[in-house]
């Protein structure tokens, strides 16, 4: 079946510009991750929802970064008055809550804020 | 706040060749989970093998084991018989067994390059 998409692939945005990312889970998956990988470096925890509760923020560096999933399925995170330190892959997982753990991740969103 | 680390930023070895990748990690918890995660050049994380840290038996797929210390602290991941297709960044992962808390914990990652 479909695994998570995420569009655009890529953006590039002038700093200052608003972003909105999207991300398609996997049909089923009650859990949906954001994460955000710098060049170089691991993935870093952004934001947690269990259907369309939004259960962990903590990982949002800023209140310039804002996510939704209104139905429990499609998210979109929201990047207001880009950066250029906001430039990274943003990935997006999902998971069946409680059934392995495993989070399956999308192809990721390049952002480069110029 | 849990911390996992890899030492090793890349590492390269000859096609059928065994390679060995580090991980350690910090916490204070006693029920979580660890992964091993493979970044392909196409960057979709695949996820390779998963430990629960209650299960003292080292966990198994295929070619890939690894190599679970809990006293220790450590979480190597070893592949056997290289093949090409392995060429990918890795990550060791970290999370707590906690509903409501589910985010995975990253390394930096290892380069890891199979030469023909």
């Amino acid at each position: 079946g479909a695994g998570v998409s995420q569009s655009p692939r890529y953006k590039v945005a002038k700093r200052g510009q608003d972003v909105a990312l999207r991300c398609d889970p996997i049909s089923g998956h009650v859990s949906l991750f954001w994460y955000q990988q710098a060049l170089g470096q691991g993935p870093e925890f952004l934001t947690y929802f269990q259907n369309e509760a939004q259960l962990d923020k903590s990982g949002l560096p800023s209140d310039r970064f804002f996510a939704e999933r209104p139905e429990g399925s499609v998210s979109t995170l929201k990047i207001q008055r880009t950066q250029q330190e906001d430039s990274a892959v943003y990935l997006c997982a999902s998971s069946l809550r409680g059934i392995a753990y495993e989070q399956y991740f999308g192809p990721g969103t390049r952002l480069t804020v110029t | 706040a849990q911390t996992v680390t890899q030492s090793q930023p890349e590492m390269s070895v000859q096609e059928a060749e065994t390679v060995t990748l580090s991980c350690t990690y910090d916490t204070s918890e006693n029920n979580y989970y660890l992964f091993w995660y493979k970044q392909p050049p196409s960057r979709q994380m695949i996820l390779v093998i998963r430990q629960e840290a209650y299960k003292q038996q080292n966990a198994t797929e295929n070619r890939f084991s690894v190599n679970f210390q809990k006293a220790a602290k450590s979480f190597s991941l070893k592949i056997s018989d290289s093949q090409l297709g392995d060429t990918a960044m890795y990550f060791c992962a970290f999370m707590k067994k906690d509903f409501g808390n589910e985010k995975l914990t990253f390394g930096t990652g290892t380069r890891l390059t199979i030469i023909p």
